[in-house]
């Protein structure tokens, strides 16, 4: 069966320092990619997807980056974060190819700026 | 893109009843339709979906109805449960990739 997984679960970094999350998925191949953010009490906003490797769209401006350097691992970062940037990060995957397809998400990274 | 909403609508059921959750959505060319949980701390979590040429589709306790004409969504649960707990996002397919675009969300509370 596939399963996705966020490292860290919690991180708290000064304004200013770089970021870093990860998730990587298992069990599939060639999976289309999500990151999400989800401030307290609303919904999801897309930041960016991915249908391969080195392939990346963002959905919104932000000084946020995001990288797939191999087929089943996604990289959120940041060179400098701001206060903004606090919120919950989610990792989603679906099946390569086609639409109707369900998102299928992990268990969020919560960052804390301070 | 981001669901509008400063506060989440909450639902308030009594252990043992039916729960209706209700969700609108916005574009009357999208096809492919998720309802997805999500409890504290975590990621949603997959609950059951439906295709628009399908108005009514049942999975275990629960049910999604589809009404294409009011551009109108609902999750019926069966028999809440203390787990059912969580607050229930809505989510609509409108491109002919797999973008979804989420509804702002409804907190389920069940009262034992």
């Amino acid at each position: 069966s596939q399963t996705i997984h966020q490292w860290p679960a919690t991180l708290v970094q000064p304004v200013g320092s770089p970021l870093s999350l990860e998730c990587t998925v298992e069990g599939t191949s060639n999976p289309n990619l999500y990151w999400y953010r989800q401030a307290a009490g609303r919904g999801l906003q897309l930041l960016f997807y991915s249908v391969g490797i080195g392939q990346i769209s963002s959905e919104v401006p932000q000084n946020l980056s995001a990288s797939r350097p191999q087929d089943r691992q996604f990289i959120l970062s940041s060179k400098k974060l701001l206060l903004s940037d606090s919120g919950f990060y989610l990792c989603a995957w679906s099946k390569m190819g086609g639409s109707n397809q369900p998102q299928h998400f992990g268990d969020g990274t919560r960052l804390s700026i301070l | 893109g981001e669901s509008v909403g400063l506060h989440l609508p909450t639902l308030s059921v009594q252990e043992g009843d039916n729960s209706i959750i209700n969700c609108a959505y916005s574009n009357s060319a999208s096809d492919y339709f998720i309802w997805y949980k999500q409890e504290s701390g975590k990621g949603p979590q997959f609950i059951i979906d439906i295709r628009s040429n399908m108005d009514k589709r049942q999975g275990q306790r629960v049910t999604v109805l589809l009404n294409k004409t009011v551009k109108h969504l609902s999750l019926q649960i069966a028999a809440t449960q203390p787990g059912d707990s969580a607050v229930y996002f809505c989510a609509e397919n409108m491109s002919a990739g797999n973008m979804l675009t989420f509804g702002g969300g409804t907190r389920l509370m069940v009262k034992p």
